[in-house]
């Protein structure tokens, strides 16, 4: 079956733009998430939805950053007037139900802010 | 603060030779769960090892998790080439429902 999708999978913008970027998880999965991964580093949670709604926002590094799901599937992380440190691989996952299930990523959208 | 620390952060080692990698956490937990990520990319679960077992297998991996020591390890025995990548711990702790991941080991395997 069909794994998550993202989209796209590199991204290189200029400082000050917007960036949208998709999340397309496993269908039947309620628990989508957003980490950002910089270069040689660890998971960085950002925002981890159940259905439409976003319980746990802590991770968003500033507001700048927003993420929307609609019909309890396909994910938006939106970036504003992007900066430099920006920069990373931006990775969603998705998991059945719970927020301690198996988590299922995609293959991430490398983001280059020049 | 971290709840998984993996160790060591990178290792290397010869084709066919054992690799074995180190997962501390900090809370009680219910499961912990063993990924892999090759060149930057999304993760692939490998093994989920439950608070009530003390070992387990699959194909080459064998994980050991030792709650006294809040501890895991993982091992890749007759390692391959292909094996080069990162490799993650994540723990759910109990009583915060959420799945939390490691700083990674970096693998390289040469041929």
């Amino acid at each position: 079956g069909a794994g998550v999708s993202q989209s796209p999978s590199n991204k290189v913008t200029e400082k000050g733009k917007d960036v949208e970027l998709r999340c397309d998880p496993i269908s039947g999965h309620t628990a989508l998430y957003w980490y950002r991964q910089s270069l040689g580093q660890g998971l960085e949670f950002l925002i981890y939805f159940q259905g439409n709604s976003a319980p746990d926002k802590s991770g968003l590094p500033s507001d700048r950053f927003s993420a929307e799901r609609t019909g309890g599937s396909v994910s938006t992380l939106t970036i504003q007037r992007t900066q430099q440190e920006d920069s990373a691989v931006y990775l969603c996952a998705s998991s059945l139900a719970l927020r301690t299930d198996t988590q299922y990523f995609g293959p991430g959208t490398r983001l280059t802010v020049l | 603060s971290q709840q998984g620390e993996e160790d060591p952060q990178a290792l290397s080692i010869q084709e066919g030779e054992n690799a074995t990698m180190n997962c501390s956490y900090k809370t009680s937990i219910n499961n912990l769960q063993w990924y892999r990520q090759n060149s930057g990319r999304g993760l692939v679960h490998l093994i989920l090892i439950r608070s009530n077992e003390r070992e387990k297998h699959s194909g080459r991996l064998r994980v050991t998790l030792d709650t006294s020591k809040k501890s895991s390890s993982l091992l890749i025995t007759a390692s391959r080439a292909a094996d080069t990548a990162s490799y993650f711990c994540a723990t759910d702790a109990r009583y915060t429902d959420k799945l939390i991941f490691g700083t990674g080991t970096r693998l390289q395997v040469f041929p």
